[in-house]
């Protein structure tokens, strides 16, 4: 089946930094990629769209200017979590659809990001 | 508007036993349903997905039928593993124009040996 692969898969970063995390599509192209947000035990969040070539639509109460998204090509996305605190410790997870089967979502492995 | 609801959890089984996970929607149109996986410290897996009323998706012994009439996507199982520990979603995909997934809440499933 589709591949959606992200990376890294851990990250630790200081307070204050900034991290990107990518999101590629290994075997289709993607139009839209969406990244997740999951919080220990709990379902993910939707964070954002990102459509390739245009500016990611983000959902209410995402802080657009911390969360960087770029979909600069039909097979990767990047997120970007500027200037880290250790509330944005968390397990992020990307997705693509894959057209032409029925227009399936994929997802990557997610990212844990530890912010110390 | 749109949503997903699952059974609480966690649901704890032996090892053969049946598995039913419930789940239900509410969508404004003709959502396809799918089934995600999650195993311990991992991302999620598609399980198994239905794409119109009445289909059923069916993966590595899992199973669930589309139910239009009752707005319902149950997953079943008839024999549960102690491999099949994981916390399982439900989701709907509605083809309109934000293209967006919609979970449920996540169901934990513990196989006891």
């Amino acid at each position: 089946g589709a591949v959606v692969s992200q990376h890294p898969s851990w990250v630790i970063c200081k307070s204050g930094t900034s991290v990107k995390i990518e999101c590629r599509s290994l075997d289709f192209q993607a139009t839209t990629m969406f990244w997740y947000r999951q919080f220990p035990k709990q379902s993910l969040m939707l964070m954002a769209t990102s459509n390739e070539g245009s500016k990611a639509t983000y959902e209410q109460g995402v802080e657009k200017d911390k969360f960087l998204i770029n979909h600069a090509s039909l097979t990767l996305s990047t997120l970007t979590v500027t200037s880290a605190h250790p509330e944005d410790s968390s397990f992020y997870i990307c997705s693509a659809i894959q057209g032409g089967s029925g227009n399936t979502i994929y997802f990557g492995e997610g990212s844990w990001l530890t912010v110390v | 508007g749109n949503s997903v609801t699952q059974m609480e959890g966690p649901v704890t089984l032996s090892e053969e036993a049946f598995l039913t996970i419930n789940c239900t929607y509410t969508a404004t149109g003709y959502p396809s349903l799918f089934w995600y996986v999650q195993y311990p410290g991992e991302g999620l897996q598609l399980l198994l997905k239905a794409t119109k009323a009445d289909d059923k998706g069916s993966n590595k012994g899992f199973e669930a039928t589309y139910r239009k009439e009752t707005t319902s996507f149950h997953l079943e199982k008839g024999s549960v593993q102690v491999s099949d520990s994981a916390v399982y979603f439900c989701a709907l995909y509605l083809m309109d124009s934000s293209y967006k997934l919609i979970f449920g809440s996540g169901t934990r499933l513990l196989v006891r040996p």
